[in-house]
């Protein structure tokens, strides 16, 4: 099993539609998590980081739930712009560890007119 | 400010030949991060440096991927032997720490590596 799993996708959804995502990861002990996202044939770049209460950031809003160990991106009022691959990212660092990430393999969004 | 940066762009080379690539991470970020990925895969860790050392090698795929940095900065990723199954894109990162869970990882725009 994959230590992060997400739906490749694609996602082909209109402009203004809501989209989610969803990830799962597999070690109970992960301490911070996050979404990248990645446009084609460049590098990845930070999206938002996820707590533990859920948080949102304008037309983004990611939610965190420990117990299932699924994390999820949901995309209000899409954007041709948001086209792009989603990266669920999970830092398992525990005591003493160090700041480590393990990425899914992304799920990709294509956003049309 | 300049971001991270990282040379070649490309790269292709033979099968059996040495490569190395190298990484400019952001001025003042003491962790320096490499993973690599694969057409369609995710992102996989290769090995850390905080500073000059590298506590953690456990992603470096085989004895042929070697790295280092010294001064705190600029690191190389050496791969010997080039293999088919090498060919992905290379990608570093630094961030300011590696001690914090939340310290952003800035990636570069990668190395692509070809081999023929």
């Amino acid at each position: 099993r994959k230590e992060v799993e997400q739906d490749p996708g694609p996602f082909n959804v209109p402009e203004g539609a809501t989209v989610a995502f969803n990830c799962t990861y597999s070690n109970s002990a992960s301490q911070s998590f996050f979404w990248y996202r990645q446009d084609c044939r460049k590098e990845p770049k930070l999206l938002m980081s996820v707590y533990s209460s859920g948080n949102e950031d304008g037309r983004f809003t990611a939610q965190l739930n420990r117990a299932s160990q699924y994390i999820s991106l949901l995309i209000r009022d899409s954007k041709l712009s948001d086209s792009a691959t989603y990266l669920c990212v999970v830092n398992p660092r525990g005591s003493g560890g160090y700041n480590k990430l393990i990425f899914g393999a992304g799920t990709r969004l294509a956003v049309h007119p | 400010g300049a971001g991270v940066s990282q040379s070649p762009s490309n790269k292709v080379t033979e099968k059996g030949k040495d490569v190395e690539l190298r990484c400019d991470p952001i001025s003042g970020h003491t962790a320096l991060y490499w993973y690599r990925q694969s057409l369609g895969q995710g992102l996989e860790f290769l090995i850390y440096f905080q500073g000059n050392s590298a506590p953690d090698k456990s992603g470096l795929p085989s004895d042929r991927f070697s790295a280092e940095r010294t001064g705190g900065s600029v690191s190389t990723l050496t791969i010997q032997r080039t293999q088919q199954e090498d060919s992905a894109v290379y990608l570093c990162a630094s961030s300011f720490t590696a001690d914090s869970s939340y310290n952003e990882q800035f990636f570069g725009p990668g190395t692509r590596l070809t081999v023929l």
